[in-house]
């Protein structure tokens, strides 16, 4: 199976600050890497799929970069509902395994 | 609107069994790939499962190999998760989720509120 690793476990942030988390795949996984947010008692929402490219409906302060192994999730300018754990997830091969999660706080 | 409604969870003993139910509504269901992911108490996300639009083809995470099945009655617009051999590290709660393809890609874009599965004595 593909193990996903994420950093930070944490991080705190302010509104306005750019947030920067980081995913890595234990093999290339090409571009075949998913984002997610998750809120307390809540379902995932989708971010981004194809490392890319925003679902639908989500703000364009939300971006993804990376192929191969190492990926970027980029929050350009946090706002108060975006404080979240974010999970990314490989689409390459099942088990679609997802990364433990990054939870950023205030 | 897209809504995906699971139910069927609940306390059960290990070695137990248990069958989950999820409703679809709100999109063609037969047309989809479907999917459970679990979340234990505090934790991550896991994939368990998924199954093709026409049941012909399912695949499941190693840890529930043998012990749970995916199956789906497309004309109920409903999708099952049977588990069967319940131990304490299966207590999560489980979401069905719709899979979202574009291209080669694919990822998971509408998920049910989940239903809570303990296994305990």
């Amino acid at each position: 199976d593909i193990q996903m690793t994420q950093s930070p476990s944490s991080l705190s942030a302010s509104v306005g600050d750019i947030v920067a988390i980081t995913c890595r795949a234990s093999q290339s996984i090409s571009n075949y890497l998913n984002w997610y947010q998750q809120k307390p008692g809540k379902a995932p929402n989708l971010l981004i799929y194809g490392a890319s490219t925003l679902h639908s409906g989500v703000p364009s302060r939300f971006s993804g970069s990376g192929s191969g192994t190492d990926f970027t999730l980029t929050i350009s300018s946090v706002q108060p509902e975006d404080f979240a754990t974010y999970y990314c997830q490989q689409s390459y091969s099942p088990p679609a395994t997802f990364g433990p999660g990054t939870k950023v706080d205030i | 609107e897209v809504q995906l409604v699971e139910s069927g969870g609940g306390l059960v003993q290990p070695g137990g069994s248990l069958r989950l139910s999820c409703a679809a509504s709100g999109f063609t269901f037969s047309s989809y790939w479907m999917s459970w992911v679990r979340q234990a108490p505090g934790k991550g996300l896991e994939w368990v499962a998924n199954i093709r639009p026409d049941g012909s083809e399912r695949n499941f995470v190693g840890s529930v190999m043998g012990r749970f099945s995916i199956s789906r009655d497309n004309a109920k617009n409903s999708l099952y998760l049977q588990m069967d051999s319940l131990r304490a590290e299966d207590t999560a709660v489980y979401f069905c989720a719709t899979i979202f393809t574009s291209g080669v890609f694919s990822a998971h874009d509408y998920w049910g509120q989940g239903t809570l599965v303990t296994v305990s004595s």
